[in-house]
């Protein structure tokens, strides 16, 4: 079936080094994206979104590529601290419908 | 403060005796969803409600049951629990369910079932 999936699940950075987190997804209704951060013992936090008639979308330290020709999206953060370590998580939808299909998450880890 | 509360955040039951978890959110969101999270698999979404007396099966519906009589609560039922469905369960809610909307989530209920 349609799914969202992750390319890396784990990703270690030296701080203050910039991190990439990839996601191939593969429904192409799918017109909304967004990513997640979960820490230990907690849910997940909204990070940041994008619309698909959008490229790129940039945040405090944090930016998401959009490439809906080869079904791509990615997280960006700059200047990666170690209270960034965490899973992340990119989650795609259908606008105005329901369903939210998260994929498996990539675990960011910081080395001081 | 806005937040989504799920009780319990740990249970412990045995097969076959019901159980619900409840979820309750103070922010006048219309939408509202439960997610499974187990290894390896992400989050999988159970149940979602567009609005009160609205709701509609996610990805893996099957040994769940819903309700959505208020805006604010919209519990997780298992009516007979079998020790597959132990995980770790989010309760989720958003303004609506368009685009531009981010899901805000509670902090979990880990349930194991014997």
């Amino acid at each position: 079936g349609e799914s969202v999936g992750l390319h890396l699940p784990t990703l270690s950075v030296q701080e203050g080094d910039n991190s990439i987190i990839n996601c191939a997804y593969s429904n192409s209704a799918s017109d909304y994206f967004i990513w997640y951060k979960q820490e230990s013992g907690k849910g997940p936090q909204f990070i940041i979104d994008i619309r698909s008639n959008m490229d790129k979308r940039q945040g405090q330290r944090v930016t998401v590529l959009l490439n809906k020709t080869v079904k791509h999206l990615s997280l960006q953060i700059a200047a990666t601290q170690p209270g960034d370590s965490a899973v992340y998580f990119c989650a795609e939808k259908v606008n105005q419908g329901g369903k939210l299909i998260f994929g498996q998450g990539t675990e960011l880890s910081v080395k001081p | 403060e806005a937040q989504v509360t799920q009780n319990p955040r740990y249970l412990i039951t045995v097969t076959g005796k019901k159980l619900t978890v409840t979820c309750s959110q103070n922010m006048n969101h219309e939408y509202m969803s439960w997610y499974r999270q187990d290894p390896g698999l992400g989050l999988r979404q159970i149940y979602y409600s567009m609005n009160v007396e609205v709701t509609d099966k996610g990805d893996v519906p099957e040994g769940y049951k819903v309700s959505r009589k208020e805006k604010r609560n919209f519990p997780l039922i298992l009516e007979s629990p079998s020790p597959n469905q132990t995980s770790l369960y989010f309760c989720a809610s958003s303004f609506s369910s368009r685009g531009g909307s981010p899901l805000h989530f509670g902090n979990g209920t880990r349930l194991t079932v014997t």
